[in-house]
């Protein structure tokens, strides 16, 4: 069964340096999805894409995060300049053909920026 | 600001009981509903998926939707010592909305 992939699994970082995570979606998924999840905290949205451009985005989506689909297959979250408090899971989801609104998930990244 | 809420327990219940799982949701506007189960440090895995009213069975599993009263349940029948696991509820507008998560139940089946 096709599954959504990501990578690096852990990511350690000094404070400052910038991060990009990496995602496949499920080929032949339509809308990509970024959450994260601080520990012991709930799972919280970050931002939607379709289309080659952000759909949504939450008030934790500032401007030191940005998005990318660089090919066909990969869906990027980039941090430019990471925070102590950016250490949390990584979660990517997507959504497939039309008329389905299950979100699939990743395995995550977990980021830790020391 | 959209909310989901749940019990975090811990729920701790007994192998072969029933496990009664609840959520609220604050938004009139959500449409579909989800329950996810999270092993700790994994990503949510799809359980069930709900958006009438009434009651959706699948194997050990049965969620119940009330619009009405903004309410979600998830019903384990004979809990077994692998169900133990955080169980996450989420509400969406629908479509390709975002899914706004509750904090989660942490559920223990013992033997």
């Amino acid at each position: 069964e096709p599954e959504v992939t990501q990578t690096p699994s852990h990511q350690v970082t000094q404070m400052g340096q910038e991060v990009i995570l990496r995602c496949v979606p499920i080929s032949n998924h339509l809308y990509f999805y970024w959450y994260r999840q601080i520990l012991g905290q709930k799972v919280e949205f970050l931002v939607s894409f379709y289309n080659n451009e952000i759909s949504e985005k939450s008030e934790i989506f500032d401007d030191q995060f940005s998005v990318e689909r660089p090919d066909g297959s990969n869906f990027t979250l980039k941090i430019r300049s990471t925070k102590l408090e950016d250490s949390a899971m990584y979660f990517c989801a997507s959504i497939g053909r039309e008329g389905t609104d299950t979100q699939y998930f990743g395995p995550g990244t977990r980021l830790t920026v020391l | 600001q959209k909310e989901v809420e749940q019990n975090s327990g811990p729920l701790s219940v007994p192998e072969g009981a029933i496990a009664s799982l609840n959520c609220t949701y604050s938004d009139r506007g959500s449409q579909s509903f989800f329950w996810y189960r999270q092993y700790s440090g994994k990503s949510p895995e799809l359980i069930m998926s709900i958006y009438s009213n009434g009651d959706k069975e699948d194997g050990r599993f049965t969620a119940q939707l009330n619009k009405a009263s903004q309410y979600v349940s998830l019903l384990i029948r004979d809990s077994q010592p692998s169900d133990s696991a955080t169980y996450l509820c989420a509400g969406s507008g629908g479509g390709y909305n975002k899914l706004i998560f509750g904090a989660g139940t942490r559920l223990a089946v013992h033997p």
